[in-house]
């Protein structure tokens, strides 16, 4: 069975200051996908950023880049230029077949970001 | 831009009863899903459906879970009977394809009392 885990429970980082989320994976498959999801305080999952495991280059999406080592399977969450509004709740996920091609997504047990002004 | 909704955002329930959770996925995708998240806990999967069959279920998704998509826009969960351990943060999701990033409802909050 495929596992997420994160052990950083909770972060600090002042405004402005990069901050990485750690994220390690176990998987047998060798096609498998990556994500990171933002959890604010009012609930809702909010996508972030995708890391395929072919994919050869690190995803981006502005602030958010993924430093994805498949050798040491981690894709840590790299925030640039923390921002006051980037504290939350942030899950690591990995995609896991299910039944009839479609797929699960399996979760981390989350890292709890506070960016201090 | 499109997104998943889903309602209530909050549903206060006496154990026992009977609850449905109502979800309408982002138009054109084609896979649902439910998550459950307790109070301080990971997310996790209770159930895929596609092609108005579930695809997965986990085993979390007893007897007392089934889901259905009464129309050609609403997704929905229903509880039979509530238990107070069914408290919790139900999200649905959506995809186009099977691979393509799901994409997550705000939730709704279940409390059980």
């Amino acid at each position: 069975a495929q596992k997420i885990t994160q052990t950083q429970p909770g972060m600090f980082v002042q405004e402005k200051e990069a901050v990485t989320l750690d994220c390690t994976y176990d998987t047998s498959d060798q096609s498998y996908g990556l994500f990171w999801y933002k959890q604010p305080s009012s609930g809702e999952m909010i996508f972030l950023i995708y890391q395929g495991s072919y994919d050869e280059q690190n995803a981006t999406e502005g602030r958010y880049s993924l430093n994805f080592q498949k050798a040491r399977k981690s894709a840590n969450l790299v925030i640039s230029a923390s921002q006051l509004g980037d504290s939350a709740m942030y899950f690591c996920a990995m995609r896991e077949l299910a039944g009839w091609g479609t797929y699960k997504y399996i979760f981390g047990t989350g890292t709890r970001l506070k960016v201090l002004a | 831009e499109p997104e998943v909704t889903q309602t209530p955002s909050h549903q206060v329930t006496q154990m026992g009863q009977e609850v449905i959770l109502r979800c309408v996925p982002i138009s054109n995708h084609l896979y649902f899903y439910w998550y459950r998240q307790i109070l301080g806990q990971k997310v996790e999967f209770l159930v895929s459906f596609y092609n108005n069959e579930i695809s997965e279920k986990s085993e979390i998704f007893d007897d007392q879970f089934s889901v259905e998509r009464p129309d050609g826009s609403n997704f929905t969960l229903k509880i039979r009977s509530t238990k107070l351990e069914d408290s919790a943060m139900y999200f649905c999701a959506s995809s186009l394809s099977p691979s393509d990033e799901q994409f997550f409802g705000p939730g709704t909050r279940l409390t059980v009392l």
